[in-house]
């Protein structure tokens, strides 16, 4: 079941925050977060655990409510950098490890 | 992580053909994978590959059409099979562990004409 992310795109300006959620119907083991740019692979930001941390790489952090089947990603004070399609990747206990189910994505877009 | 060199990186390829795309990882990995993926959209998992073992296809996907090679613990292969129009795609591999992430190759980026 693929997980549902909100919102589709979203355009900030440089500096500004926004936060993109990711939603599961299944119970989850682990949420996977990636960025990818236009035209290049999708690059590894982290990784929630069930009964883990809140993680976070540079200004950018993340949750995972495990009773809700969710988890958010947060960036903030956003640079030109963080533009690009973000897609959270899902593992439930139903599948095989590392078979990661991939939300359509969220299009950010940050502007100077 | 996991460094992973992918090829070829795109071609075009005529229809009732196979092409045949690489995977090479830096370190020694159990789980290889292989995903497509449609220009601005999703990715969607292919297959698993393990080492040693049969590949374990995602509903949709059949060996016959994409058949799989695992060689060893740093190197796979995917072939998609008598091409159509409908295999026009990105295709990338995909490798690591679990706690750390994992790493994508570059993609092939796949015309069928």
């Amino acid at each position: 079941q693929q997980p549902v992310q909100s919102p589709q795109a979203v355009i900030l300006r440089e500096g500004e925050d926004a936060v993109i959620n990711c939603s599961s119907s299944k119970a989850l083991y682990s949420v996977h977060w990636y960025r990818q740019k236009h035209g290049e692979a999708p690059v590894f930001l982290m990784i929630l655990l069930k009964g883990g941390e809140q993680m976070r790489h540079e200004k950018i952090s993340a949750s995972f409510n495990e009773k809700k089947q969710q988890s958010s990603l947060y960036l903030t004070a956003s640079q030109l950098s963080y533009s690009g399609t973000y897609f959270c990747g899902t593992e439930d206990y139903g599948g095989s490890q590392g078979n990661l189910i991939f939300g359509k994505g969220t299009k950010l877009s940050v502007k100077p | 992580s996991a460094v992973i060199s992918q090829k070829p990186s795109r071609d075009i390829c005529q229809r009732g053909t196979s092409l045949t795309i690489q995977c090479q990882v830096d370190s020694q990995v159990t789980m290889m994978f292989w995903y497509r993926q449609q220009p601005g959209q999703s990715l969607t998992l292919i297959a698993t590959a393990n080492q040693g073992s049969e590949a374990t296809y995602e509903s949709g996907f059949v060996i016959d059409k994409f058949p799989i090679s695992r060689p060893n613990l740093t190197f796979s292969t995917l072939t998609v099979s008598n091409m159509s129009p409908e295999d026009s795609s990105i295709y990338l591999c995909s490798a690591g562990s679990g706690l750390s992430g994992y790493t994508f190759g570059s993609g092939t980026r796949l015309t069928v004409v």
